[in-house]
Order: C-alpha cells, then structure tokens, then sequence
C-alpha cells in the first residue's frame, strides 16, 4: 500500500521568510501528486496538482512544488509567506492502481505578522 | 458552481448510538469518497464510489459502518453503533474520475461522548 511522509507537523514563520514543506510518498510507479490547504474553518481545497510534464508546478497565491522522481519526493514552497497563509497543508498521492488519493498526516503553518 | 454539500456540520451522540451523514458532489462528478479525519491525522479513505458502484472500500469498518450512494448521486454514511474512536470529522468530496483533484465538502465533525 502506498503511504505519504509529511515530516514536518508544526512550521512557525515570519512574514516575508521563504516556506518549503516536504512530502515523500512510498510507490514507485506513475503518480499523481496534491497539496491541499485547509485554512481555519474551512474546507479542503486544492493548492496545485501535478500528473505529468514539468516537475516544477506552480499553484494558487504564489505556491510552486517540485516532483524529484528519484527521491520520491514533492516538496511545497514559496519564496515570501504571508499571514494569510496560517493553514494546514496535506500532500496527498493517488497511484493508478490503487484508486484512493493518500494524504499525509499534515502540516500545521503558523505565520507571525 | 455549486461545491460539495455535507449535512450536517456538527453531531454530538452517546456510544452505541448511531448516526448518519449525507452527502450532495458536486453535479456531474462521477466519483465520490468518504474520509475520516481524526484530529491531528491526514484525511483516510473510507470508501469510494465511482458511480452508484463500490470501488474500495478496504479501510471501512464494515461490522459498524455502512454506505450507499442510491441513483449515482448523493450517498449516506451511516455507524451503528458508535464507539468513542470513532469521534473525528468525515468528509465527503467528489471528483471527475480516478486520476483527477477531488472537491471536499465541509466536513461533519462527529463527537461521541
């Protein structure tokens, strides 16, 4: 079964300091990879997606990931954060044969005015 | 449009009561999935429809937890009896197909006292 690693459970930042979130999933086969956000008292929404192509993707309100196939991995960022971007941020991956989209445990990220 | 629509947003039973959730997905959407997020863990699948079809439901417990999704659309998740573990916020959401972003809906967060 596939799995996702989020290591980082509670990021606390300044404004204006550059966020990188790390995500690493387990299956070796073809990917579709998501990171979703949740701000407080809302619902999950997606931030940006990757299926194929360029592994540098870029998402909503400055957000960009990078798909690193050899190391499995498809870590977040953006260069500034705001305020606005307190939230809880999930990497998920669904693989074709499994169906499912997988989540990892989360990040909680607090930004500091 | 119109999101995903979960009712309702909050329920607080005793153990070995039941309770249900519905769901509305979005129009259109195929798919349809049920998660449990139990506080401070990613989001689990519980069962995805693809249609008014089962595709997984591994992760259910089935001696306590039923589903049904009558005519492809809107779908019911129901526990009988409930146990304090299982006081967490389900979360429906709704996509497309297998290989595309899914929607969530608000979520119901249940409390089993």
């Amino acid at each position: 079964a596939q799995s996702v690693s989020q290591h980082n459970h509670h990021v606390i930042l300044s404004e204006a300091a550059s966020l990188e979130l790390g995500c690493n999933y387990s299956y070796g086969g073809t990917v579709n990879l998501f990171w979703y956000v949740q701000y407080p008292g809302q619902h999950l929404q997606l931030l940006l997606k990757y299926f194929s192509g360029d592994p540098l993707v870029k998402g909503i309100k400055g957000f960009e990931a990078e798909f690193i196939k050899s190391k499995f991995s498809f870590n977040l960022r953006k260069p500034s954060v705001q305020w606005s971007d307190t939230a809880e941020y999930f990497c998920a991956v669904n693989d074709g044969s499994a169906r499912q989209l997988t989540f990892g445990s989360g990040t909680q990220l607090t930004v500091l005015p | 449009e119109a999101g995903v629509a979960q009712s309702p947003r909050y329920k607080i039973i005793e153990k070995r009561q039941s309770v249900a959730f519905w769901c509305n997905p979005i129009s259109g959407h195929a798919t349809l999935y049920w998660y449990q997020q139990i506080l401070g863990q990613g989001p689990k699948l519980l069962i995805q429809f693809q249609n008014n079809g089962v595709v997984d439901d591994s992760q259910l417990p089935k001696d306590r937890f039923s589903a049904e999704r009558l005519k492809g659309v809107d779908s019911t998740l129901k526990i009988q009896p409930a146990k304090l573990e299982d006081s967490a916020v389900y979360l429906c959401a709704s996509g497309l197909g297998d290989d595309t972003e899914a929607f969530f809906g608000q979520g119901t967060r249940l409390t089993v006292v």
